[in-house]
């Protein structure tokens, strides 16, 4: 069984273009979290979506990020006109239920110049 | 809110010694998960425990064991005879019972020397 999967595992964007992370869950798992993690920090919540559902996203800095979870395909994470705040290793962790123990992927780290 | 302290930002020890890392959390729900997790240099975040509010119960798992404290709000975790391959960063989280979402610590530093 495939742990959750995350690429690209490196990405570099210079200022003002659009980063896009995708994460594949753990075959069965319908809940994706993502989550951010600066340099020398802990990890900080972003959104949880269900299948077609963004359920919360109280962690989501208000302009420029979006996130999806299609029917079908990997739950993508979208950063618009990238500046260097937002460089930082970004994980996506999946779930089969809301309570249940969240397996996480490698992570992407996303370098802007 | 919730909220999840590790006072200790680096933790340096010499082989086969033992190591302990605090965690104190703040919660107002009276259901919660702890966990600790692990990550090496490599980057990725690997599971190493996981224990419900209602279980107080404390245990020992090969090298790894973990002290919980509902009365001081603690989920101490311990390495018995650490090794090299023990040093990596280690976040203690804490999950709400309502669908789980995870606020973890800062992290501490566990550095061991040969």
């Amino acid at each position: 069984n495939a742990g959750v999967m995350q690429n690209p595992r490196h990405l570099v964007r210079r200022r003002g273009q659009e980063a896009r992370l995708r994460c594949s869950p753990m075959k069965g798992h319908s809940h994706v979290y993502w989550y951010r993690q600066l340099p020398e920090e802990g990890l900080k919540f972003m959104v949880y979506l269900q299948k077609e559902n963004i359920i919360d996203e109280s962690g989501m800095p208000k302009e420029r990020f979006s996130a999806e979870f299609p029917k079908e395909g990997p739950s993508i994470l979208r950063i618009q006109q990238v500046v260097r705040g937002d460089s930082a290793a970004y994980f996506c962790a999946s779930s089969p239920g809301g309570r249940d123990e969240q397996f996480f992927g490698p992570g992407t780290r996303l370098t802007v110049l | 809110a919730q909220k999840v302290t590790q006072a200790q930002t680096e933790i340096s020890v010499v082989e086969k010694e033992d190591v302990t890392l605090d965690c104190v959390y703040e919660t107002r729900d009276t259901t919660y998960y702890l966990f600790w997790y692990k990550q090496p240099p490599s980057g990725e975040l690997v599971f190493l425990i996981r224990r419900n509010s209602f279980d107080e119960q404390n245990e020992i798992s090969g090298r790894y064991s973990w002290n919980f404290q509902k009365s001081t709000s603690s989920f101490n975790f311990t390495i018995t005879a650490s090794q090299v391959v023990d040093s990596a960063v280690y976040f203690c989280a804490l999950s709400d019972p309502g669908w789980g979402k995870f606020q973890f610590g800062a992290g501490t530093q566990v550095v061991v020397t040969p």
